[in-house]
């Protein structure tokens, strides 16, 4: 498709379970990026990844959250030991950043992943 | 640190009204972004308007205005003759010039237009 997809859109699991969130990206583009929000928030950094490696984790809670991008392209977002407070919609976003290594600013967003932690 | 005050939850007015919604800002650094985007019901986010801190140069699109007043960190955003597609939830955000667009957003207006 034309637009970041996300899958599932929707997931419900019980706490303490194991969740993984896909993200497919605008193809060509080289930056990616997760962001969760919370109801009634807006959305909250997570990761960034400039190609395959994550340039930037700060914005990840604890470390039961992990992604990856191992070609560059595809991103799973995962969390281990789903907690009640883990529930959000998580959203990646991609960007093109041309050779000259000025940010473009305009990040196009996916519907998002619903998570609930029953 | 950086933060986006969107003061305004919730506005609720009839077509064809003009709307403005507000946004102010604090950040420590001398240039930056600012940013609107629309989340219509679907739940994605779309990108509005992209503002550089070196331009105060009020921007016009349509029946959409922003005015950017930096001696008041602000970056308000005006509907003009409102329309039902336009409602929605808004957010305003903050971003770097440079690297990773870890954008700060606010907490977002719900717009609801009413026929």
């Amino acid at each position: 498709g034309a637009g970041v997809s996300q899958t599932p859109s929707n997931k419900v699991t019980e706490k303490g379970k194991y969740v993984e969130l896909r993200c497919d990206p605008i193809s060509g583009h080289t930056a990616l990026y997760w962001y969760r929000q919370s109801l009634g928030q807006g959305p909250e950094f997570l990761i960034y990844f400039q190609g395959t490696g994550a340039a930037d984790d700060s914005g990840l809670p604890n470390d039961r959250f992990f992604a990856v991008r191992p070609e560059g392209s595809v991103s799973t977002l995962k969390i281990q030991r789903t907690e009640r407070g883990d529930s959000a919609v998580y959203l990646c976003a991609s960007s093109l950043i041309p050779s000259g290594g000025a940010n473009t600013g305009e990040l196009f967003f996916g519907e998002g992943s619903r998570l609930t932690v029953l | 640190a950086q933060k986006v005050t969107q003061a305004q939850t919730e506005i609720s007015v009839v077509e064809k009204e003009d709307v403005t919604l507000d946004c102010v800002y604090e950040t420590r650094d001398t240039t930056y972004y600012l940013f609107w985007y629309k989340q219509p019901p679907s739940g994605e986010l779309v990108f509005l308007i992209r503002r550089n801190s070196f331009d105060e140069q009020n921007e016009i699109s349509g029946r959409y205005s922003w005015n950017f007043q930096k001696s008041t960190s602000s970056f308000n955003f005006t509907i003009t003759a409102s329309q039902v597609v336009d409602s929605a939830v808004y957010f305003c955000a903050l971003g770097r010039i440079q690297g990773a667009q870890k954008l700060v957003f606010g907490q977002g207006t719900r717009l609801t237009i009413n026929p």
